[in-house]
């Protein structure tokens, strides 16, 4: 069965740039696999940040972007906000009208 | 403006069963697939199944086939998510989503679900 990686953990500086990254068992991700990102709120529902590899969700800030790093999926988040420290997830279509999340990764800002 | 609002806490015992809904408005019901989402407590998100109200079409994770029934009612705008025999492991939070473009764009508020004896 085709698992979707993340790294489990990342960290960076404010103001700083981070990429995470959304790879899969078997295969190279490509944008076939609509990668999308999401962001836990607390308390509330996830919040869609990133679809269709790279285009941002409403009112999502530039700061973060998406796109195909080498056979993966990736996040960036330029200049680094304290919140921003969450868990990112990102979301991949596999076919046959099944997607597949990753396990997440929680970043930290310090 | 469009909402997906879900039905309210729910507190079982093991082996009951269980419907809980997510009733949509601000849009065609039947344009958008709606899928569900759970959270475990502590963990991150895992999808589900998902289904086409427009002609209940389903497609179910291999996780959660044969653990769990999706189903939807046009008539009233709504998707449902239902157990016949709920188990401890059961309790999380679910989330019912709209499905565009194979991402979710719109989120239920979460139903959070505990089974415990």
């Amino acid at each position: 069965q085709t698992v979707v990686t993340q790294e489990s953990s990342f960290s960076v500086s404010p103001g700083g740039t981070v990429t995470l990254t959304c790879g899969l068992t078997s295969g190279s991700v490509s944008t076939s696999h609509y990668p999308s990102w999401y962001q836990r709120t607390p308390g509330q529902a996830p919040r869609t940040l990133i679809y269709s590899t790279n285009t941002r969700f409403s009112g999502v800030p530039d700061r973060f972007s998406g796109s195909i790093l080498g056979n993966k999926a990736a996040l960036t988040i330029t200049g680094a906000q304290a919140d921003d420290e969450s868990d990112y997830f990102c979301l991949l279509y596999l076919g046959h009208g099944i997607s597949v999340f990753g396990g997440g990764t929680k970043l930290t800002v310090l | 403006e469009v909402q997906l609002v879900q039905s309210g806490a729910e507190v079982k015992k093991p082996g009951e069963s269980l419907k809980i809904s997510c009733k949509t408005s601000g849009y065609s019901f039947t344009t958008y697939w709606i899928g569900w989402v759970r959270q475990l407590p502590g963990k991150g998100p895992e999808w589900m199944g998902i289904i086409d109200p427009d002609d209940s079409d389903i497609r179910y994770s291999p996780s959660f086939k044969g653990q769990v029934t999706i189903s939807a009612d046009k008539s009233i705008s709504t998707a449902f998510l239902q157990w016949t025999s709920l188990k401890p492991s059961d309790t999380a939070i679910y989330y019912c989503v709209r499905e565009r473009l194979r991402h979710f764009d719109y989120w239920g508020q979460g139903t959070q679900v505990t089974v415990s004896s």
